[in-house]
Parts: structure tokens; C-alpha cells; sequence
């Protein structure tokens, strides 16, 4: 595709639940990141991804939070045991290598 | 740790007039990259403009420039002849090898 895309757009939850987040890079974008965007804040790193394997997992708060990219495309963050303070807007950037990174237009999740 | 500091929460500027975002950052590398990233309401990061540390000479993308200190560590963000389109919240970031570092935005209104 032309950009970054995140799905769903919106994700509503109740506390406790799994939640599956999805994020498509741009085509032969080789790098992936995650970023969370709590209100008022700027995005805070999550993980990155070059190609299959996770580089670099220093942002993930704690064990809840998982992330893969099996393919080297398209990447899933799982949280679960959804706590409220997970909710939050996911945002997904892509680069080719370490060059400029590439936004999607985020998911926001809520945990009622 | 890198840190980035955007010390203005919100700023004002009539239509067509010329508006300064400041932003200070911390780090004890020398060879780095500086953004500004662009926020509207629809989530979507928007990159505006980046600085290689090592250029002495400041960036521009037409109606927007940056003031790059290198020795002050200080990147502030000009925007001439300000338009309604421009508003938005404006992230000040640092890139690290694997990841960006974030202000925490200063929100930017245009007056008509």
C-alpha cells in the first residue's frame, strides 16, 4: 500500500481481555516499530523490528505485552490481561533500514 | 538517556504570521538525527522536517525552517506565514540507532 496502516482503528475492551493490534508496513520497508501515545504525551517506544526479530523490546512495560512479525511484514502487538491503564493510542512506524520512520494512523484502545 | 524537552504546552499565531516552537534535548552522542513531526486531530504523525547533527547548515521545507544549535542542543521550529492547515500538535524527536524520542508536543493554533 501507499502508507502505514493500523487495524482496527478503534478497539474498545473490558479489563482483563486479550486484544490484538495489527499494523501493515510500507512494502519492502524492512524495519517496524511500536509507540504508545498516552493522552497528552508525546509517543513513547514500544519495540522494533528488523525484518523477523525483535531488535530491540527495551520499551515493553512488562510481560503483558508481546509483539511478532513472522513474515517481516506485517506485525501484531498482543496485550493481555488488559489493564486501563493500557489504554492508550498504538501507533505502528515503518523505515526502510534506519532511515526516516513512517507513521500509521494508530489505533485507539480503551479498557473499561 | 536522550531526552527531548518542549517547554511551550500551546502557542497562538495569526493567519500569515511567523511562529518559533522551541525544543531543547539532552544526549551524549554526536552524531544523531532531530524531527519535527506534525500531529493533527486525525492521529497521523506527519513528518515536517529533519536534521542530521553532523550538517551545520539548518534545514528548511519551504515555509518551515529550523534553528539548529548544535553546542546549546537546542532545535527550535519556524513556521512562516502561518496557515489554518497548520494546526496541529508539533513533536519535537530524537533519533536513537533503534528508536525516537518524543517531546511531549506543544499544540499550535492558528487565529483566523
Amino acid at each position: 500500500g501507499a502508507g502505514v496502516s493500523q487495524t482496527p482503528s478503534n478497539k474498545v475492551t473490558e479489563k482483563g481481555k486479550y486484544v490484538e493490534l495489527r499494523c501493515d508496513p510500507i512494502s519492502g520497508h524492512t524495519a517496524l516499530y511500536w509507540y504508545r501515545q498516552s493522552l497528552g504525551q508525546g509517543p513513547e517506544f514500544l519495540i522494533y523490528f528488523q525484518g523477523t526479530g525483535a531488535a530491540d523490546d527495551s520499551g515493553l512495560p512488562n510481560d503483558r505485552f508481546f509483539a511478532v512479525r513472522p513474515e517481516g511484514s506485517v506485525s501484531t502487538l498482543k496485550i493481555q490481561r488488559t489493564e486501563r491503564g493500557d489504554s492508550a493510542v498504538y501507533l505502528c512506524a515503518s523505515s526502510l533500514n534506519s532511515g526516516t520512520q513512517y507513521f500509521g494512523p494508530g489505533t485507539r484502545l480503551t479498557v473499561l | 538517556a536522550q531526552t527531548v524537552t518542549q517547554s511551550q504546552p500551546e502557542m497562538s499565531v495569526q493567519e500569515a504570521e511567523t511562529v518559533t516552537l522551541s525544543c531543547t534535548y539532552d544526549t551524549s552522542e554526536s552524531d544523531y538525527y532531530l524531527f519535527w513531526y506534525k500531529q493533527p486531530p486525525s492521529r497521523q504523525m506527519i513528518l515536517v522536517i529533519r536534521q542530521e547533527a553532523y550538517k551545520q547548515q539548518n534545514a528548511t521545507e519551504n515555509r518551515f525552517s529550523v534553528n539548529f544549535q548544535k553546542a546549546a542542543k537546542s532545535f527550535s521550529l519556524k513556521i512562516s506565514d502561518s496557515q489554518l492547515g497548520d494546526a496541529a500538535m508539533y513533536f519535537c524527536a530524537y533519533r536513537s540507532p533503534s528508536k525516537i524520542i518524543f517531546g511531549k508536543g506543544t499544540r499550535l493554533h492558528i487565529l483566523p
